[in-house]
C-alpha cells in the first residue's frame, strides 16, 4: 500500500488567500484525522472522520477552517481566509479501527506570508 | 491538566545506554497507548502499541503500562545515534463503553544519543 498521501507537500501563500490541503487515506481505513503541528502547541487534533462522517471537530480553531470527506478515499482541509498564524505543518492520518494506531502522511508545510 | 503529558527534555544519553521516556495521561477511560518516533522534518512513525498493563517488548524497545497510575513509558536499550529523534506518546480515550476514535498526543520528548 502507498500509505497516506497528502498534497501539496509545501504551500506558500499570502494572507487572505484560500488554501486547500488534500489527503488520500490508506485503503480500507475507516478513520481519518487532520492534525496541525507547531513548535508552540505540538501536534493538535483538528477534526476526525469515521466512515466519511465528521465525528469530532472541537479542535478546529475557528470558522475559517473547514474539512470535508466526500468519499472514503479523499478528504480536504480548507482555510479561508488564511492568516500568518496558520503557518504550520498539517498532517493527515488514517486508522483501521477505533482505538487503533493512526498512520501519518508526509504532511503539508504551510507558510502564510 | 493536559490530557497527555511528557517531559519535553531534551534527554541526552550516551551510545549503548538505556533511554527512558515517560508519559502520563489524565483520563482513566483510556484504553490504547502508542509511542511514535518523529525525526526532524518528517512525520510521526508508529513504533509501539500497548493495550494492557505490564511490559511489551519489540527488539530494543519496551513499552510499559500502568493504568492504575495512569502512566506509560518507553525504554530503548542499547541506544544508537540513529535513535535521536522526538518521541511522542499518544493515548486513545474510550468513553461511555464505546470505542472512541480520538487520538491525543503529548508534546513529545527530544532524545539525543551521543557517541
Amino acid at each position: 500500500d502507498a500509505g497516506v498521501i497528502q498534497s501539496p507537500r509545501h504551500e506558500v501563500t499570502e494572507m487572505g488567500q484560500e488554501v486547500t490541503l488534500r489527503c488520500k487515506p490508506i485503503s480500507g481505513h475507516d478513520y481519518l484525522f487532520w492534525y496541525r503541528q507547531t513548535m508552540m502547541r505540538g501536534l493538535e487534533l483538528l477534526i476526525y472522520f469515521n466512515n466519511n462522517v465528521p465525528i469530532d471537530d472541537s479542535g478546529m480553531p475557528e470558522d475559517r477552517f473547514s474539512a470535508k470527506m466526500p468519499n472514503a478515499s479523499f478528504s480536504t482541509l480548507k482555510i479561508q481566509p488564511s492568516e500568518p498564524r496558520d503557518s504550520a505543518v498539517y498532517f493527515c492520518a488514517s486508522s483501521t479501527l477505533a482505538g487503533g494506531p493512526a498512520y501519518f502522511g508526509a504532511g503539508t508545510r504551510l507558510s502564510v506570508l | 491538566q493536559k490530557e497527555v503529558e511528557q517531559n519535553s527534555g531534551p534527554l541526552s544519553v550516551p551510545e549503548g545506554a538505556i533511554a527512558s521516556l515517560n508519559c502520563t495521561y489524565s483520563d482513566r477511560g483510556s484504553q490504547s497507548f502508542f509511542w511514535y518516533r518523529q525525526y526532524s522534518g518528517k512525520s510521526p512513525e508508529l513504533i509501539m502499541s500497548i493495550y494492557s498493563n505490564g511490559d511489551k517488548e519489540d527488539g530494543r524497545f519496551t513499552a510499559q503500562l500502568n493504568k492504575a497510575s495512569q502512566y506509560v513509558s518507553l525504554l530503548i536499550r542499547d541506544s544508537q545515534p540513529s535513535d535521536s529523534a522526538t518521541y511522542l506518546c499518544a493515548v486513545n480515550v474510550r468513553r461511555g463503553g464505546t470505542s472512541y476514535g480520538k487520538l491525543t498526543f503529548g508534546q513529545g520528548t527530544i532524545l539525543t544519543v551521543h557517541p
